[in-house]
């Protein structure tokens, strides 16, 4: 059975720095592409990046390019989000996702953890 | 940029068939993907590339995309399917999602 597991998140101040992971388990996790998707407090799911399988290619939406960065670990089954220049608005829960094997879609997904960025 | 747009809400009496739109400038010619989520759990997968239906999600669950519409129907709608839904395209290196439905049944 597929399991992804998320951890890292906090309470951290604005302008500060996080790495959230996400644990894979029950399917091979070097055969496929991953994903972190966010939703903030009462609101709507956003997508934040893609990691390819080998984690050579990467992709990230506008909001967070050049302040988080994606990566993965296929000798320990993990994945990673390092989150920095936090900002309020950055407050959300992250979830970490798996693509889907015949189009860009999300099959499987964690439970999420939470981030809040406060003083 | 391209933006997908979803009704607030959608209300469907118990037993009767819900339809959740997603418009896209030309969607059809896109993959569209949908997902439902209960308060204070995650998403979960209910239809893939417009008409699939992934393993355990009931087949009162279909999905339809032509022109600038894709639709989610929701037959013989339950209790149980109360939720937010949201559909999602990739686009230009770009997964989006829109901003969700509310469906009540009543």
């Amino acid at each position: 059975e597929v399991h992804l597991v998320e951890s890292g998140g906090g309470l951290v101040q604005p302008g500060g720095s996080l790495r959230v992971s996400c644990a894979a388990s029950g399917f091979t996790f070097s055969s496929y592409e991953m994903n972190w998707v966010r939703q903030a407090p009462g609101k709507g799911l956003e997508w934040l990046s893609y990691i390819s399988s080998s984690g050579t290619g990467s992709y990230y939406a506008g909001s967070v390019k050049g302040r988080f960065t994606i990566s993965r670990d296929n000798a320990k089954n993990s994945l990673y989000l390092q989150m920095d220049s936090l900002r309020p608005e950055d407050t959300a829960v992250y979830y970490c996702a798996r693509m889907g094997t015949a189009s860009y879609y999300l099959d499987y997904w964690g439970q999420g953890t939470l981030v809040t960025v406060s003083p | 940029s391209y933006e997908v747009t979803q009704p607030l809400s959608v209300s469907v009496a118990l037993g009767q068939t819900a339809r959740i739109t997603c418009g896209g400038n030309n969607i059809g010619s896109k993959n569209v993907h949908w997902y439902h989520q209960k308060p204070g759990q995650a998403p979960v997968l209910v239809i893939y590339m417009n008409t699939n239906r992934p393993s355990g999600i009931p087949e009162r669950f279909s999905g339809s995309n032509s022109g600038n519409t894709a639709t989610l129907t929701i037959s013989s709608a339950q209790a149980g399917d109360e939720a937010d839904y949201f559909c999602q395209v990739w686009d230009s290196s770009t997964m989006l999602f829109g901003g969700g439905t509310q469906l009540t049944v009543l």
